[in-house]
């Protein structure tokens, strides 16, 4: 089953904060997050992984709730270049890296 | 150095007829992975190559899907009998062996069945 995000869109002022959301009904022992612009390849924000650990950008930070299955994006102050989709992918099954992603957040920052 | 390359960028063709996509991995990447990208949604997890071999292809939706890593470093992705359902861009990311590793996509061919 793929996760869940919230919302599916955002609009902020450049410099506004942001949370995006994403959960799973089944229990999860690590979270992806990619960043896409319209037209472009998905690419890399953060994988965070069960007990704790985290693997990302140093502007970019987030949680994991293993208990809760969920996780959580944080966008500080906010820049122009944030805008696009943010994903979050959750493994398919216990045997390698295969992710199925949720349905997505639209980003967009204004001036 | 190069990231992933998909070929071509843009495909249109027939409904009934069979194509082939292409994704050129990172150097040094053991692991493959196609995804399949529908408008306003987020990327479908197709099939996943360890090495030469398909690791895990639950995610082809029928048996006109088939993909092939023969040396363990290019991957073709081949499609008989094309429908309109098809039409989607079709991703390509490759990443280190070891879970928990960020993938690399490629820009994607977007294919388009008429």
């Amino acid at each position: 089953q793929q996760p869940v995000q919230s919302p599916q869109a955002v609009i902020l002022r450049e410099g506004e904060d942001a949370v995006i959301n994403c959960s799973s009904s089944k229990a999860l022992y690590s979270v992806h997050w990619y960043r896409q612009k319209h037209g472009e390849a998905p690419v890399f924000l953060m994988i965070l992984l069960k007990g704790g650990e985290q693997k990302g950008h140093e502007k970019i930070s987030a949680s994991f709730n293993e208990k809760k299955q969920q996780s959580s994006l944080y966008l500080t102050a906010s820049q122009l270049s944030y805008s696009g989709t943010y994903f979050c992918g959750t493994p398919v099954n216990n045997a390698g890296n295969m992710l199925t992603f949720g349905g997505g957040t639209r980003l967009m920052v204004k001036p | 150095g190069a990231g992933v390359s998909q070929t071509p960028s843009n495909k249109v063709t027939e409904k009934g007829k069979y194509v082939e996509l292409r994704c050129d991995p990172i150097s040094g990447h053991t692991a493959l992975y196609w995804y399949r990208q529908s408008l306003g949604q987020g990327p479908e997890f197709l099939i996943y190559f360890q090495g030469t071999g398909a690791a895990d292809d639950s995610g082809l939706p029928n048996d006109r899907f088939f993909a092939v890593r023969p040396e363990g470093s290019v991957s073709t992705l081949k499609i008989q009998r094309t429908e309109r359902g098809d039409s989607a861009v079709y991703l390509c990311a490759s990443s280190l062996l070891r879970e928990g590793r960020e993938q690399f996509f490629g820009p994607g061919t977007r294919l388009t069945v008429l």
